[in-house]
């Protein structure tokens, strides 16, 4: 199946830094997406990048896409302690439209 | 407000028990999936359905199957639970045959004693 590595697996930060997580497919996209986890909750979609060298935003967060489409990166600036969660980058590939999930890489914010 | 509503929040049952997880979605969604979550793994895909009656295996199929007798409702099924069954199960929904948003359940917290 689909190959996805996302790294780091955790990840401690102060308050204010920044944070960003990888995530690398061993096949081209077609497109992505990226998920937040709450601790205990369930996953919540955040965004989905279609084309080639994408960058979206949302408030603190950036989004890209490789220009091979074949990763991405999050990249939360000053981290705050709503942050925590794990985020998961999602895949499709082809024709593809079920979602495979990445490990998640887990945010712990300390205040 | 779309809604994926999962059956139980916390269950307990035996080893060699049959378990029914049921899963029910208000958005007609034609896709529905359920995964499995254990710390580490991330979120895995035991089974997927893309329509009412078709369903499709996922990575870790093996022990489980599922049913699709109406569009809004997903079920999956643990023949024989065993002890390594233990886990996280999350249902989830999307629209159609193209890569859209997939809204999750509140998720199953199975244990097998």
């Amino acid at each position: 199946g689909q190959q996805v590595m996302q790294i780091p697996q955790y990840q401690h930060v102060q308050e204010g830094e920044d944070f960003t997580t990888y995530c690398n497919s061993s096949t081209t996209l077609s497109n992505i997406q990226w998920y937040k986890q709450r601790p205990g909750g369930h996953p919540v979609f955040l965004i989905q990048l279609v084309k080639s060298g994408e960058v979206k935003k949302q408030k603190r967060l950036t989004f890209q896409f490789g220009e091979a489409k074949k990763n991405s990166s999050l990249h939360i600036t000053a981290t705050q302690t709503t942050d925590v969660g794990t985020y998961f980058c999602v895949l499709a590939s082809g024709g593809s439209y079920i979602p495979t999930f990445g490990r998640g890489t887990s945010l712990i914010v300390h205040p | 407000d779309v809604k994926v509503t999962q059956s139980s929040r916390y269950l307990v049952k035996r080893t060699g028990e049959k378990v029914f997880l049921e899963c029910v979605q208000d958005m007609d969604h034609e896709n529905m999936f359920w995964y499995r979550q254990d710390p580490g793994l991330g979120l895995r895909l035991i089974y997927f359905s893309y329509d009412v009656k078709m369903k499709e295996k996922g990575d870790i199929p093996e022990g489980y199957s599922v049913s699709r007798e109406k569009k809004e409702r997903f079920s999956l099924i643990l023949e024989s639970a065993s002890t390594n069954q233990t886990s996280m199960y999350l249902c989830a929904s999307s629209r159609g045959l193209g890569y859209t948003e997939a809204f999750f359940g509140q998720g199953t917290r199975l244990t097998v004693v």
